[in-house]
Protein backbone atom coordinates (compact mmCIF):
# COMPACT_ATOMS: atom_id res chain seq x y z
CA UNK A 1 0.00 0.00 0.00
CA UNK A 2 1.34 3.09 -1.28
CA UNK A 3 1.52 5.97 1.55
CA UNK A 4 -0.08 8.36 -0.22
CA UNK A 5 -3.36 7.08 -1.77
CA UNK A 6 -5.06 9.49 -4.13
CA UNK A 7 -8.89 9.43 -5.68
CA UNK A 8 -9.59 9.27 -8.63
CA UNK A 9 -7.07 8.20 -10.74
CA UNK A 10 -9.17 9.64 -13.85
CA UNK A 11 -11.95 12.72 -13.50
CA UNK A 12 -13.44 13.39 -16.63
CA UNK A 13 -16.13 16.55 -16.32
CA UNK A 14 -17.86 19.23 -18.75
CA UNK A 15 -16.99 22.96 -17.95
CA UNK A 16 -18.77 24.39 -14.84
CA UNK A 17 -18.77 21.55 -12.70
CA UNK A 18 -17.21 21.18 -8.99
CA UNK A 19 -14.29 18.81 -9.11
CA UNK A 20 -13.38 16.93 -6.29
CA UNK A 21 -10.03 15.19 -5.89
CA UNK A 22 -9.30 13.03 -2.71
CA UNK A 23 -6.06 12.19 -0.85
CA UNK A 24 -5.72 9.70 2.56
CA UNK A 25 -1.70 9.48 3.76
CA UNK A 26 -0.90 6.53 6.25
CA UNK A 27 2.39 8.55 7.58
CA UNK A 28 2.95 11.18 9.90
CA UNK A 29 2.94 14.65 8.28
CA UNK A 30 4.39 18.21 8.65
CA UNK A 31 2.82 19.29 5.62
CA UNK A 32 0.59 18.18 2.91
CA UNK A 33 0.93 19.63 -0.49
CA UNK A 34 -1.65 20.13 -3.75
CA UNK A 35 0.62 20.63 -7.19
CA UNK A 36 0.07 20.71 -10.67
CA UNK A 37 1.70 18.88 -13.57
CA UNK A 38 0.97 19.74 -16.98
CA UNK A 39 1.96 17.92 -19.96
CA UNK A 40 5.65 18.41 -20.53
CA UNK A 41 6.26 18.37 -17.18
CA UNK A 42 6.47 21.05 -15.17
CA UNK A 43 5.20 20.93 -11.94
CA UNK A 44 3.28 24.17 -10.01
CA UNK A 45 2.76 24.40 -6.33
CA UNK A 46 -1.11 25.11 -6.07
CA UNK A 47 -1.28 24.46 -2.09
CA UNK A 48 0.62 23.71 1.05
CA UNK A 49 -1.40 22.95 4.20
CA UNK A 50 -1.11 21.72 8.08
CA UNK A 51 -3.99 22.04 9.19
CA UNK A 52 -7.48 23.63 8.38
CA UNK A 53 -8.25 25.25 4.78
CA UNK A 54 -6.98 27.21 2.40
CA UNK A 55 -8.47 29.41 -0.92
CA UNK A 56 -6.86 30.51 -4.18
CA UNK A 57 -9.52 31.84 -6.74
CA UNK A 58 -11.40 28.49 -8.08
CA UNK A 59 -9.15 25.96 -5.64
CA UNK A 60 -9.97 25.14 -2.51
CA UNK A 61 -8.11 22.96 -0.36
CA UNK A 62 -8.89 21.03 2.69
CA UNK A 63 -7.00 18.98 5.18
CA UNK A 64 -8.15 16.64 8.63
CA UNK A 65 -4.69 15.59 10.11
CA UNK A 66 -6.60 13.30 12.46
CA UNK A 67 -8.60 11.25 9.74
CA UNK A 68 -5.13 11.81 7.57
CA UNK A 69 -7.11 13.07 4.63
CA UNK A 70 -6.89 16.32 2.22
CA UNK A 71 -9.11 17.05 -0.24
CA UNK A 72 -8.52 19.36 -3.93
CA UNK A 73 -12.03 21.43 -4.56
CA UNK A 74 -12.33 23.34 -8.13
CA UNK A 75 -15.45 25.58 -8.88
CA UNK A 76 -16.80 26.31 -12.07
CA UNK A 77 -14.41 24.23 -13.49
CA UNK A 78 -12.82 25.08 -16.99
CA UNK A 79 -10.80 23.63 -19.84
CA UNK A 80 -7.52 24.99 -18.38
CA UNK A 81 -7.80 23.63 -15.69
CA UNK A 82 -6.88 20.21 -17.32
CA UNK A 83 -3.68 18.63 -16.02
CA UNK A 84 -2.38 16.13 -13.42
CA UNK A 85 -2.97 17.36 -9.72
CA UNK A 86 -0.71 15.55 -7.06
CA UNK A 87 -0.88 15.44 -3.61
CA UNK A 88 2.46 15.46 -1.86
CA UNK A 89 3.34 14.92 1.92
CA UNK A 90 6.35 16.21 3.94
CA UNK A 91 7.32 14.08 6.85
CA UNK A 92 8.23 15.45 10.08
CA UNK A 93 12.26 15.85 9.69
CA UNK A 94 12.39 17.81 6.44
CA UNK A 95 11.65 18.88 3.27
CA UNK A 96 11.66 15.54 1.66
CA UNK A 97 8.19 14.97 -0.69
CA UNK A 98 6.54 11.62 -1.22
CA UNK A 99 3.89 11.77 -4.00
CA UNK A 100 0.62 10.50 -4.46
CA UNK A 101 0.14 8.52 -8.13
CA UNK A 102 -1.87 11.69 -9.43
CA UNK A 103 -4.87 12.74 -10.99
CA UNK A 104 -5.48 13.08 -14.32
CA UNK A 105 -8.22 15.59 -14.68
CA UNK A 106 -9.74 16.84 -18.28
CA UNK A 107 -12.32 19.30 -18.59
CA UNK A 108 -14.55 19.15 -21.58
CA UNK A 109 -15.96 23.06 -22.96
CA UNK B 1 7.77 30.56 -13.83
CA UNK B 2 9.18 29.33 -10.62
CA UNK B 3 12.60 31.01 -10.94
CA UNK B 4 13.99 27.29 -11.19
CA UNK B 5 15.89 26.16 -14.50
CA UNK B 6 16.91 22.63 -15.75
CA UNK B 7 19.49 21.66 -18.72
CA UNK B 8 18.85 19.79 -20.63
CA UNK B 9 15.45 19.59 -21.25
CA UNK B 10 15.55 16.16 -23.49
CA UNK B 11 18.51 13.81 -23.56
CA UNK B 12 18.82 10.35 -25.43
CA UNK B 13 21.52 7.80 -24.12
CA UNK B 14 22.71 4.68 -24.11
CA UNK B 15 22.74 1.59 -21.95
CA UNK B 16 26.12 1.82 -19.65
CA UNK B 17 26.63 5.79 -20.46
CA UNK B 18 26.93 8.45 -17.65
CA UNK B 19 24.57 11.42 -17.49
CA UNK B 20 24.72 14.62 -15.71
CA UNK B 21 21.89 16.67 -15.22
CA UNK B 22 21.91 19.98 -13.79
CA UNK B 23 19.52 22.86 -11.76
CA UNK B 24 19.64 26.56 -11.22
CA UNK B 25 17.62 27.18 -7.64
CA UNK B 26 16.44 30.47 -6.70
CA UNK B 27 19.18 32.89 -5.30
CA UNK B 28 19.01 31.82 -1.69
CA UNK B 29 17.24 28.44 -1.64
CA UNK B 30 20.06 26.54 0.20
CA UNK B 31 17.68 23.01 -0.11
CA UNK B 32 17.40 21.49 -3.06
CA UNK B 33 15.58 17.46 -3.96
CA UNK B 34 15.66 15.83 -6.51
CA UNK B 35 13.12 12.98 -7.79
CA UNK B 36 12.31 10.93 -10.71
CA UNK B 37 9.20 10.37 -12.47
CA UNK B 38 8.45 7.70 -14.65
CA UNK B 39 5.31 7.64 -17.50
CA UNK B 40 2.67 7.63 -15.63
CA UNK B 41 3.66 7.66 -11.78
CA UNK B 42 4.13 10.18 -9.39
CA UNK B 43 7.38 11.13 -8.15
CA UNK B 44 9.90 9.62 -6.53
CA UNK B 45 12.56 10.92 -4.16
CA UNK B 46 16.23 10.25 -4.96
CA UNK B 47 18.07 12.23 -2.92
CA UNK B 48 17.89 15.99 -1.24
CA UNK B 49 21.02 18.68 -0.72
CA UNK B 50 21.15 20.99 2.15
CA UNK B 51 24.13 23.83 2.13
CA UNK B 52 26.02 21.24 -0.53
CA UNK B 53 26.04 18.42 1.95
CA UNK B 54 23.29 14.90 1.27
CA UNK B 55 20.49 15.59 3.72
CA UNK B 56 18.39 12.28 2.68
CA UNK B 57 18.25 9.56 0.14
CA UNK B 58 15.27 7.41 -1.24
CA UNK B 59 15.64 4.14 -2.46
CA UNK B 60 18.27 4.84 -5.61
CA UNK B 61 21.39 2.74 -5.90
CA UNK B 62 24.92 4.62 -4.99
CA UNK B 63 25.07 5.15 -9.29
CA UNK B 64 22.84 7.93 -8.62
CA UNK B 65 24.96 10.62 -7.17
CA UNK B 66 24.45 14.23 -6.24
CA UNK B 67 26.50 17.83 -6.01
CA UNK B 68 24.95 21.34 -4.57
CA UNK B 69 27.28 24.47 -5.52
CA UNK B 70 27.84 27.44 -3.49
CA UNK B 71 25.84 29.42 -6.17
CA UNK B 72 22.44 27.22 -5.80
CA UNK B 73 23.20 25.36 -8.25
CA UNK B 74 22.77 21.65 -8.51
CA UNK B 75 23.92 18.36 -10.52
CA UNK B 76 22.23 14.94 -10.19
CA UNK B 77 24.83 12.45 -11.93
CA UNK B 78 23.84 8.99 -13.18
CA UNK B 79 26.37 6.23 -14.09
CA UNK B 80 26.06 2.82 -15.93
CA UNK B 81 22.70 4.00 -17.09
CA UNK B 82 19.61 1.25 -17.37
CA UNK B 83 17.09 1.13 -19.50
CA UNK B 84 14.69 1.85 -16.45
CA UNK B 85 16.45 4.74 -15.88
CA UNK B 86 14.64 6.49 -18.65
CA UNK B 87 12.16 9.11 -17.21
CA UNK B 88 11.66 12.68 -15.93
CA UNK B 89 13.65 13.89 -13.50
CA UNK B 90 12.65 17.14 -11.60
CA UNK B 91 14.69 19.12 -9.25
CA UNK B 92 12.94 21.25 -6.75
CA UNK B 93 13.90 23.96 -4.76
CA UNK B 94 13.14 25.72 -0.83
CA UNK B 95 14.38 27.75 1.81
CA UNK B 96 15.29 26.61 4.42
CA UNK B 97 15.62 22.86 5.08
CA UNK B 98 13.36 22.60 8.00
CA UNK B 99 10.02 21.59 6.26
CA UNK B 100 6.72 23.06 6.18
CA UNK B 101 7.96 25.42 2.93
CA UNK B 102 7.14 25.65 -0.65
CA UNK B 103 8.64 23.69 -3.31
CA UNK B 104 10.00 25.57 -6.42
CA UNK B 105 9.82 23.02 -9.09
CA UNK B 106 11.92 23.28 -12.32
CA UNK B 107 10.64 22.32 -15.64
CA UNK B 108 12.47 18.59 -16.08
CA UNK B 109 14.44 16.93 -17.73
CA UNK B 110 13.19 14.16 -19.69
CA UNK B 111 15.77 11.01 -20.19
CA UNK B 112 15.71 8.55 -22.45
CA UNK B 113 18.18 5.23 -22.34
CA UNK B 114 18.28 3.08 -25.57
Amino acid sequence: KNEVEQSPQNLTAQEGEFITINCSYSVGISALHWLQQHPGGGIVSLFMLSSGKKKHGRLIATINIQEKHSSLHITASHPRDSAVYICAVEGASGSRLTFGEGTQLTVNP
Amino acid sequence: ETGVTQSPTHLIKTRGQQVTLRCSSQSGHNTVSWYQQALGQGPQFIFQYYREEENGRGNFPPRFSGLQFPNYSSELNVNALELDDSALYLCASSFPAGGGETQYFGPGTRLLVL
